[in-house]
């Protein structure tokens, strides 16, 4: 069955520290998403992704958040400095039309 | 922002049992309704999905009803197996628009099956 990958699994970073989450979503799909979850919150929204632009974000995406598709596979996630409060599970996901596939997630922890 | 609500923390069925979860909305503009899966330490699983246009999906040993006027939908797993055990995430979107995609989540059920 199709994944979408993410790498790495756990990222430890220093406050102020720049960091690139990798996802490489199911290669059919059109849809591209971020989501987070702090630990012991709901997962949240941040952005989405379709025809190599930025469909929407959320609050949370400001400024230090950036998403790109450099290549036909890959698909990051930017942080240019990093704040205690970023730590948590980053998710990617993909969709051709509904039914939303997650990757494993990574865990930022910034110390 | 709580516009998806599981308002259960916790459940907890004996095997074989019914499993009853349930979630709420407020918006109205939410037409597409996910429930995932999710494991520690792994991205949330996709189970099973409702239009608005319908009331009941029926997957396996999953239902989703869906209530729009009441803005409630839950899910029914049957019979509940100890392998179930997981949070169980409702989520909401529009599925048309400059916003289709978006997944608005509750805050997750914690289920556990017991033997």
């Amino acid at each position: 069955e199709p994944e979408v990958t993410q790498t790495p699994s756990h990222q430890v970073t220093q406050m102020g520290q720049e960091v690139i989450l990798r996802c490489v979503p199911i290669s059919n799909h059109l849809y591209f998403y971020w989501y987070r979850q702090i630990l012991g919150q709901k997962v949240e929204f941040l952005v989405s992704f379709y025809n190599n632009e930025i469909s929407e974000k959320s609050e949370i995406f400001d400024d230090q958040f950036s998403v790109e598709r450099p290549d036909g596979s890959n698909f990051t996630l930017k942080i240019r400095s990093t704040k205690l409060e970023d730590s948590a599970m980053y998710f990617c996901a993909s969709t051709p039309r509904g039914g939303y596939t997650f990757g494993s997630g990574t865990r930022l922890t910034v110390v | 922002d709580q516009q998806v609500k599981q308002n259960s923390p916790s459940l907890s069925v004996q095997e074989g049992r019914i499993s009853i979860l349930n979630c709420d909305y407020t918006n109205s503009m939410f037409d597409y309704f996910l429930w995932y899966k999710k494991y520690p330490a792994e991205g949330p699983t996709f189970l099973i999905s409702i239009s608005s246009i319908k009331d009941k999906n029926e997957d396996g040993r999953f239902t989703v009803f869906l209530n729009k006027s009441a803005k409630h939908l839950s899910l029914h797993i049957v019979p509940s197996q100890p392998g179930d055990s997981a949070v169980y995430f409702c989520a909401a979107a529009r599925a048309g628009g400059t916003s289709y995609g978006k997944l608005t989540f509750g805050q997750g059920t914690i289920l556990t099956v017991h033997p």
